[in-house]
């Protein structure tokens, strides 16, 4: 699997819009990018994934540069339950495990 | 909606004991993934099963087995309990194996003392 850069952490005012970066440079064509999020000590709940069209859900959307190297995961309406630790996986259509390494922790401020 | 379920929550162990953590899928999801995270650090794979069968291994100690049963529930096993085995366990589910969505449950916390 393709490894990720993502910031170390970030903060967002209550309300406003996060969005978070990840490159992904070394991705291959068969990749997906996958957003997970931890809030603390629970287990990892997905958010969203995509190959290379933008997604949207009802949590965030995802938008995918045309290159694929980079992507923005955005939350449109943060809130205080949204503070967790983000990770931006990239894996395979045949890769069976999430390599899950450092992540945002994004901090949602009153 | 039903989701992933694990048991126990909690669990204390001594040293060299044995432990054992039980994961019961999503409905429908015969896939499993089972993955570790000690304090402070993110959580890693140890091992997938599809079907009954072992579908990928990662940084799973020799001294921890696991299975997936008909049910399509899986049980890790865990021996001779180290101190450095103290994390959060974590097992996922998913409806097929390779690229599909996996769905975490609540983790089981081991503290071995």
């Amino acid at each position: 699997d393709a490894k990720t850069t993502q910031p170390t952490s970030m903060d967002c005012a209550e309300g406003r819009a996060a969005n978070l970066p990840c490159n992904h440079s070394t991705i291959s064509g068969n990749e997906y990018v996958y957003w997970y999020r931890q809030i603390h000590s629970q287990g990892p709940q997905y958010i969203i994934h995509g190959l290379k069209n933008n997604e949207t859900n009802e949590m965030a959307s995802l938008i995918i540069t045309e290159d694929r190297k980079s992507s923005t995961l955005i939350l449109p309406h943060a809130t205080l339950r949204d503070t967790a630790v983000y990770y931006c996986i990239v894996r395979d259509n045949a890769g069976n495990m999430l390599t899950f390494g450092g992540g945002t922790r994004l901090m949602v401020k009153p | 909606a039903a989701g992933v379920i694990q048991s126990p929550r909690h669990l204390i162990k001594e040293k060299r004991e044995t432990a054992t953590l039980k994961c019961y899928p999503i409905p429908r999801h015969d896939t499993v993934y089972w993955y570790q995270q000690g304090p402070g650090q993110d959580p890693q794979f140890l091992i997938s099963f599809y079907e009954k069968m072992q579908s990928d291994k990662g940084s799973i100690p020799d001294r921890f087995s696991a299975q997936q049963f008909s049910d399509y529930h899986s049980e890790l096993n865990m021996s001779s309990l180290e101190l450095g085995d103290s994390a959060l366990y974590f097992c996922a589910s998913s409806l097929g194996a390779g690229a599909k969505t996996q769905y975490f449950g609540p983790g089981t916390r081991l503290l071995v003392l």
